[in-house]
This record gives C-alpha cells, structure tokens and sequence, in this order.
C-alpha cells in the first residue's frame, strides 16, 4: 500500500465551522490531489498540487482552499463549512515518472450539520 | 467537468461467472487506470495501461487499452464473493497532470 494516512478519518461539525483535513505521505511524491466523492458524481477533484506552494484549482475548488509547505503533506481548509460540504474526501498522490499512476488515501468522512 | 462515461453502472451475477466493463470517452487519453473501491475505504488501484491496443492481467483482472485510445475495459474471470465493490476507471491526457474518473460500476456477487 502506499504511504497515505489521512486525518481525522470521521468528522461531524456545524454549518459556518472552520476545518481543516490533512493528507500525509511517506512516497516522496510531487504531486497531490484533493477530491470528494458524492452518490451519482463519482470522484471530483477540488485541489491539486505539483509542490511545496504550487497549488491549483479543479472542478469543485468554490469553498475550499489548501497549503503545502512541505512535501508530504497537503491541507484541506473548508473556511466556513456548509452542508452541501458534507462528503468523503479522498487525497490521492501522484509522480509522472514514467509512469502516470495515482494512489488514493483511505478517506475522510466529513459531516456538516 | 469531464467524466468518463462507465458501463454497467451495476452488475449482479453468480459467483463463478465472468464479468465485463467498459470506460469510454470522447477524448483520446495516454493512460488508462482501473480501481476497486471497497465500502468506506479508498480506490486501491488494480491495473494500468499505457499503450493503445495493450492488454494486461492482475490474476483473474484483465484489462485492455481500447485502439482508439478513447475506451478501456476490465474483465474479471471465475468472480468470487471478495471480487463485490465498486470499480472505477480512470484516463489521464498527454499533456496536464489531471486524472478523470468514470462513474463507477458496481459488482454484486451472489455466492
């Protein structure tokens, strides 16, 4: 398995809470990824980056912001959660060395009340 | 956003049976990925492909990387009850270090 723990891995908040989901790695590589999965929209990436401070926007970044000030890690900030936030967000990390293969993280549950 | 478009949405078959999915898209892709998603856990990924026309196995998973480099299938053989999940592929474009997903296929193995 790839080194990918996320944190915390079940959470409940209430609407207009701050919070922040963590994604560590241990495989060193240059790229991460942010999606949530919803019943009937698969996976939908909100964040990625392509390293330390290289951060860019995909389909659903309205809501949510993120920082990585170090390699193996990857931060997701909701800055006020709302319900339609309620979701399992995965991190997922990527390398293009020669090969193009992404690995996910086991998954956060977020709740928002 | 893009998605690719994932066939069946669900399957429910007798263990033992052979089982078969398609990915297609409408853009043509350089990488084909296929993933099994287990209940509450992340998509752990099972095959990948770089190549129009090749064809890879992973036990009783095979996979193959469509001509056209616009559809990708799995085949799973002899399905046992472990093999229920959700499976999901996944394409990857030349240029760009983005990944767009299927809506997922989910298996049902009735033992």
């Amino acid at each position: 398995d790839a080194g990918i723990t996320q944190s915390p891995r079940h959470k409940v908040t209430e609407t207009g809470t701050p919070v922040t989901l963590r994604c560590h790695q241990t495989e060193n590589h240059r790229y991460m990824y942010w999606y949530r999965q919803d019943p009937g929209h698969g996976l939908r990436l909100i964040h990625y980056s392509y390293g330390v401070k290289d951060t860019d926007k995909g389909e659903v970044s309205d809501g949510y912001s993120v920082s990585r000030s170090k390699t193996e890690d990857f931060l997701l900030t909701l800055e006020s959660a709302t319900s339609s936030q309620t979701s399992v967000y995965f991190c997922a990390i990527s390398d293009f060395q020669g090969t193009y293969e992404q690995y996910f993280g086991p998954g956060t549950r977020l709740t928002v009340t | 956003g893009q998605q690719l478009n994932q066939s069946p949405q669900s399957m429910f078959i007798q263990e033992g049976e052979d089982v078969s999915m398609n990915c297609t898209s409408s853009s043509i892709f350089n990488t084909w990925l296929w993933y099994k998603q287990d209940p509450g856990e992340g998509p752990v990924l099972l095959i990948a492909l770089y190549k129009a026309g090749e064809l890879t196995s992973n036990g009783r998973l095979t996979a193959q990387f469509g001509i056209t480099r616009k559809d990708s299938f799995l085949n799973i053989s002899a399905s046992i009850p472990s093999d229920v999940g959700i499976y999901f592929c996944a394409g990857q474009k030349g240029t760009g270090n983005q990944f767009y997903f299927g809506t997922g296929t989910s298996l049902t193995v009735i033992p």
